[in-house]
């Protein structure tokens, strides 16, 4: 079946410096990939959406300067979190779309820890 | 109202019981419905969609009710392996293909 590759899958950084999360579909082409973030005991909150070649559309209140999304081929699309600071520690996953696939294929999330 | 509405739980359930989850969405305009599984600090899975004519898989069975814009999960014959959050996802309609989750309820299934 699908797969969405994610890593890292833990990233412990300091404070103030940025973190890059990829999200690569393996077989297959994630023509949107969406981004989420969840806190402890909370639901998936959708921080942004991006489709291949496009600027990322963001969600009401997420910072488009800090959480940097890339997606530039049909198969890779990266999150970069800019100066990162202890509030943003948190569980990050991506989820794509294809065009010929049903439904959405997840990553399987990226656990980061601002120190 | 929040978009995505579940039974806060925790549910803890002996092995064998049956157990139900509900569920109400906001947006009338919604078009499609889901119910995924997340286990401890991993990603959701798709557990099943939710039809409107109600669909089973197994010992698993959604029902859809666009009327009261409800959705409901019934598991029958828990098992200890079917411990996990369970999640009601809501997409959008038309050309709104975003996913909506609900907070979750936990279940543990005790032996």
């Amino acid at each position: 079946g699908a797969v969405v590759s994610q890593h890292p899958s833990r990233v412990i950084c300091k404070s103030g410096t940025s973190v890059k999360i990829e999200c690569r579909s393996l077989d297959f082409q994630a023509t949107t990939m969406f981004w989420y973030r969840q806190f402890p005991k909370q639901s998936l909150m959708l921080m942004a959406t991006s489709n291949e070649g496009s600027k990322a559309t963001y969600e009401q209140g997420v910072e488009k300067d800090k959480f940097l999304i890339n997606h530039a081929s049909l198969t890779l699309s990266t999150l970069t979190v800019t100066s990162a600071h202890p509030e943003d520690s948190s569980f990050y996953i991506c989820s794509a779309s294809s065009r010929v696939l049903y439904g959405y294929t997840f990553g399987s999330g990226t656990r980061l820890t601002v120190v | 109202r929040k978009e995505v509405e579940q039974d806060p739980g925790p549910f803890n359930v002996p092995e064998g019981a049956t157990v139900a989850f509900n569920c109400t969405y906001s947006n009338s305009a919604s078009q499609s419905f889901f119910w995924y599984r997340q286990d401890c600090r991993k990603e959701p899975k798709l557990l099943m969609s939710v039809y409107s004519s109600g669909n089973e898989d197994g010992r698993f069975t959604a029902q859809l009710n666009r009327a009261s814009q409800y959705i409901s999960l019934l598991i029958r014959d828990s098992k200890l392996s079917d411990s996990a959050t369970y999640l009601c996802v809501v997409k959008g309609g038309g050309s709104n293909y975003k996913l909506t989750f609900g907070k979750g309820t936990l279940l543990t299934v005790n032996p």
